[in-house]
């Protein structure tokens, strides 16, 4: 019964080689989020979606693009990966309600990426 | 803009004995408050929030924090920790205004010795 799921959990790729990461949620939620998080530190909010509308981070590389093609997938695509952006790459869900106090995140188990 | 501040970065803490993480936030208005726990090469799990009312929260797994307005502290505790309870511990915070957007702290690393 996995809520938010990621695929893959581990993902090589070349330097300038694009990639692109999977997140996919059972929760109906309307509200989708991706952060990296480099080795030692704390997650770092890249972009989310509310419903349909896009709301980019304002130090979010441009290399950095999203796509969210219905409810349950969002998709992360890296178009010229560097050395400087191997990192967990974690989506997570909210319901956002927009109404009482905000809502829980849920996390999946993240996508490990390597760029060799 | 809002900030959290996590001062210890690592706890070494023998099994069965107390444990409190600390963590400090900033804020101009009104803000809620999260603990979470991270799992080697997992995601992140929440363990407790606290939106408003009772200023002592309860989690899972044994774990409680307290939210103190005035000193802006949100310390997370637990009376007896068990080598299970070993993770990186991350304190978040969002405000009234931008309910969506998380700030983590930089996270505690809390090794159980046994």
């Amino acid at each position: 019964d996995a809520m938010v799921i990621q695929n893959p959990r581990y993902q090589v790729t070349q330097f300038g080689k694009p990639v692109t990461l999977s997140c996919s949620q059972t929760l109906n939620h309307n509200v989708m989020y991706w952060y990296q998080q480099k080795s030692s530190q704390a997650p770092k909010l890249l972009f989310h979606y509310y419903d349909k509308d896009f709301n980019n981070e304002a130090d979010t590389p441009d290399n950095f693009q999203s796509r969210r093609p219905n409810t349950s997938f969002c998709f992360l695509d890296i178009r010229s990966p560097g050395l400087g952006d191997a990192a967990m790459y974690l989506c997570a869900t909210s319901r956002g309600s927009g109404g009482p106090p905000t809502d829980t995140q849920y996390f999946g188990p993240g996508t490990r990426l390597t760029v060799l | 803009a809002q900030s959290v501040t996590q001062l210890d970065s690592q706890v070494p803490v023998f099994e069965e004995a107390p444990v409190e993480l600390r963590c400090n936030y900033s804020s101009s208005v009104s803000v809620y408050l999260f603990w979470y726990v991270q799992y080697p090469n997992q995601g992140l799990q929440l363990l407790l929030k606290y939106l408003s009312g009772s200023t002592l929260v309860k989690g899972i797994n044994g774990f409680e924090a307290e939210f103190n307005k005035s000193q802006t502290s949100f310390h997370l505790r637990k009376p007896s920790v068990h080598i299970s309870d070993t993770a990186e511990y991350f304190c978040a915070v969002s405000d009234h205004y931008v309910r969506e957007k998380l700030t983590f702290g930089t996270g505690t690393r809390l090794t159980i010795i046994p």
